[in-house]
């Protein structure tokens, strides 16, 4: 069966630092998404992606973010400077028709 | 008008019994209503999912009832396992297009023998 693959599984760094996380969608899926997940809290919805160009965006999303689809297969999302509160599980998801399908996720921790 | 409000916040049922989570949302234009089942340390996994044309959908022990009048939906477990033992997220969207889903707070479920 097809699934969403996320790496790291686990990334640490140094506040300030810039961060990039990977994901590989499901191949003929259109429609891309970074949620993220702070521990014990609920999913919740950073940037959607469609047609090459960010199409939705919540207030988390803000300057220090950006994704990109570099080469028609991996999806990333970048943090330029990681902060404290950046702390999160981060999961990738694809959708053609039907429900989104969610990556294992990439736990990140900034110290 | 975007949140979906979720209860309980936990929850604990013997085996075989009945497990029930209830959701409400606001946004009158949300039509996709999906469940998602959470296992520590993995990403949430499509359990099952109804839109507004319908009351109920039934996968196996897993049910939707749908109440669109009150803006209600809830999950049902019949028999309820210890391998249920998980946290249950509803959601909601607009399925036109790429629209996102907005999540309830998630529900933690514990089954007990």
């Amino acid at each position: 069966e097809p699934e969403v693959t996320q790496t790291p599984s686990h990334q640490v760094t140094q506040m300030g630092q810039e961060v990039i996380l990977r994901c590989v969608p499901i191949s003929n899926h259109l429609y891309f998404y970074w949620y993220r997940q702070i521990l014990g809290q609920k999913v919740e919805f950073l940037v959607s992606f469609y047609n090459n160009e960010i199409s939705e965006k919540s207030e988390i999303f803000d300057d220090q973010f950006s994704v990109e689809r570099p080469d028609g297969s991996n999806f990333t999302l970048k943090i330029r400077s990681t902060k404290l509160e950046d702390s999160a599980m981060y999961f990738c998801a694809s959708r053609q028709n039907g429900g989104h399908l969610f990556g294992s996720g990439t736990q990140l921790s900034v110290l | 008008q975007q949140q979906v409000k979720q209860s309980p916040q936990s929850l604990i049922v013997q085996k075989g019994g009945i497990s029930i989570i209830n959701c409400a949302y606001e946004n009158t234009a949300f039509d996709y209503f999906p469940w998602y089942q959470q296992f520590p340390g993995k990403g949430p996994a499509l359990l099952i999912a109804i839109r507004p044309d319908v009351s109920e959908k039934k996968e196996g022990r897993f049910t939707i009832s749908f109440n669109k009048s009150a803006k209600q939906f809830s999950l049902h477990i019949m028999d309820s396992q210890p391998g249920d033992s998980a946290t249950y997220f509803c959601a909601a969207s607009k399925n036109s297009g790429n629209t996102p889903l907005v999540f309830g707070k998630g529900t933690r479920l514990s089954v007990i023998a």
